[in-house]
């Protein structure tokens, strides 16, 4: 009964790789999110789908390329990857997009970049 | 620049002592403010939520208080436990982007028996 959950939980591979992340909640919710969390513990908003349609999308390279198929999956697809990726991704989702709402975390992927 | 400074860094506190943990905000025009609790290898999990009307927040052992004149925000445990041992982080949004989450790097506390 998991409520936004995340595969996989950690991930190791190669400079210049492809990899994708999977994220699926069964809250109902609207809004999904993508999070990194980088070396010092800082989160930071990456993307924000809101149904299916891309709401937030900071300045994050172009490698990073989130899909949502449907409202409870939205997908993170990162091309070439760099050492600099190396961080854990969260994936998030709310009922409503903004407010006083509610985000609920899936457990993390941790990506290690050798 | 809308930034979420949060004090001490780090903590320990013996089991079943009280600690206080400290935010300062200088997010503006201010929305809300939560505080998350994370604990190691998981995802962060709400324990409060306040607007800018709101001033405390309880959540069982934990009290929240936000004074938005001084932008400043705290959050009280009540009689440690060692399952409270994480990092708790603060977190504001503005009134322009709500949905923009602005995260503090976090105080991890150390609940030891």
């Amino acid at each position: 009964d998991t409520a936004v959950s995340q595969t996989p939980k950690y991930l190791v591979t190669q400079m210049g790789n492809d990899k994708s992340i999977k994220c699926e909640q069964n809250l109902g919710h609207d809004t999904m999110y993508w999070y990194k969390q980088d070396s010092k513990k800082f989160l930071k908003i990456m993307f924000s789908y809101n149904n299916k349609e891309l709401i937030i999308n900071e300045t994050v390279p172009n490698r990073f390329s989130p899909k949502s198929p449907d409202k409870a999956h939205l997908n993170l697809h990162i091309n070439s990857l760099e050492l600099g990726d190396s961080a854990v991704y969260f994936c998030a989702s709310s009922q409503v997009l903004g407010g006083a709402d509610t985000q609920y975390f899936g457990p993390g992927t941790r990506l290690t970049v050798l | 620049k809308n930034q979420v400074e949060q004090s001490p860094q780090s903590l320990i506190i013996l089991e079943g002592k009280n600690c206080t943990l400290q935010c300062n905000y200088t997010v503006s025009p201010f929305s809300n403010l939560r505080w998350y609790k994370q604990d190691t290898g998981r995802g962060p999990v709400s324990l409060t939520i306040m607007t800018f009307s709101e001033n405390t927040k309880s959540n069982g052992r934990y009290t929240a208080t936000l004074d938005a004149d001084t932008k400043q925000s705290s959050l009280h445990i009540t009689a440690s436990q060692l399952s409270d041992s994480a990092s708790y982080i603060c977190v504001v949004s503005g009134m322009d982007s709500s949905y923009k989450l602005i995260f503090g790097s976090g105080t991890r506390l150390l609940v030891r028996p």
